[in-house]
């Protein structure tokens, strides 16, 4: 069975913290690797999609990180800010339509 | 900036009733998709379309379900006889292009769904 894992499931971090969270895939048949933020009772906006092994990408503070031989991303968030309180999900997608889904890292920023 | 939209936002409907969920994906888009979140579990793929016809679709897309795309704007989710296990939150998506093509999908506000 296809698992996309992420770690941690939650976390907590006061504002200006810096944090990152983990997402683990298999290996094999790796097309693509989206990132998504999802905050309660709005619609996950995409964040970012990577192809490539060692691939780097940044968003504002947010920065993800790419490793396919050993089937991981890390997503970044550097000087966390109350905003950034949502639900980070990433997604695997194995060259068909679907993208198969972690169950997300919710952050909770406190001021 | 353009987004999807799906209505309604929440509906409640009786065990073994049809519903259909409605979507309205971004106009230039050509590939849709349609995923639900059972409470506390993960966002899972149900089916993708792409020029009137089906592309792929998962175990849990059964013959209770069906997707259509009536007219040139909307794309429809019917689950032709409700079960409790429905009870989810429905998410519509769309793409310009192929899944995998760099193209991040855009999805839709959702649409929770309770089945009594």
């Amino acid at each position: 069975i296809l698992n996309v894992e992420q770690s941690p499931q939650s976390l907590h971090v006061q504002e200006g913290d810096s944090t990152n969270f983990t997402c683990s895939f298999p290996s094999s048949n790796f097309y693509a690797l989206h990132w998504y933020r999802w905050e309660t009772a709005k619609s996950p906006e995409a964040l970012f999609v990577m192809t490539l092994n060692g691939d780097e990408k940044k968003k504002g503070r947010i920065s993800a990180t790419l490793n396919t031989k050993e089937g991981y991303s890390y997503l970044y968030i550097k000087g966390s800010q109350p905003e950034d309180s949502a639900t980070y999900l990433c997604a695997l997608n194995q060259a068909g339509t679907a993208l198969i889904f972690g169950k997300g890292t919710t952050l909770s920023v406190s001021s | 900036e353009p987004e999807v939209t799906q209505t309604p936002s929440h509906q409640v409907t009786q065990m073994g009733q049809e519903v259909i969920l409605r979507c309205v994906p971004i106009s230039n888009h050509l590939y849709f998709y349609w995923y639900r979140q059972i409470l506390g579990q993960k966002v899972e793929f149900l089916v993708s379309f792409y020029n009137n016809e089906i592309s792929e679709k998962s175990e849990i897309f059964d013959d209770q379900f069906s997707v259509e795309r009536p007219d040139g704007s909307n794309f429809t989710l019917k689950i032709r006889s409700t079960k409790l296990e429905d009870s989810a939150m429905y998410f519509c998506a769309s793409t310009w292009g192929r899944v995998g093509s760099n193209q991040p999908q855009h999805f839709g506000d959702g649409t929770r769904l309770s089945i009594l």
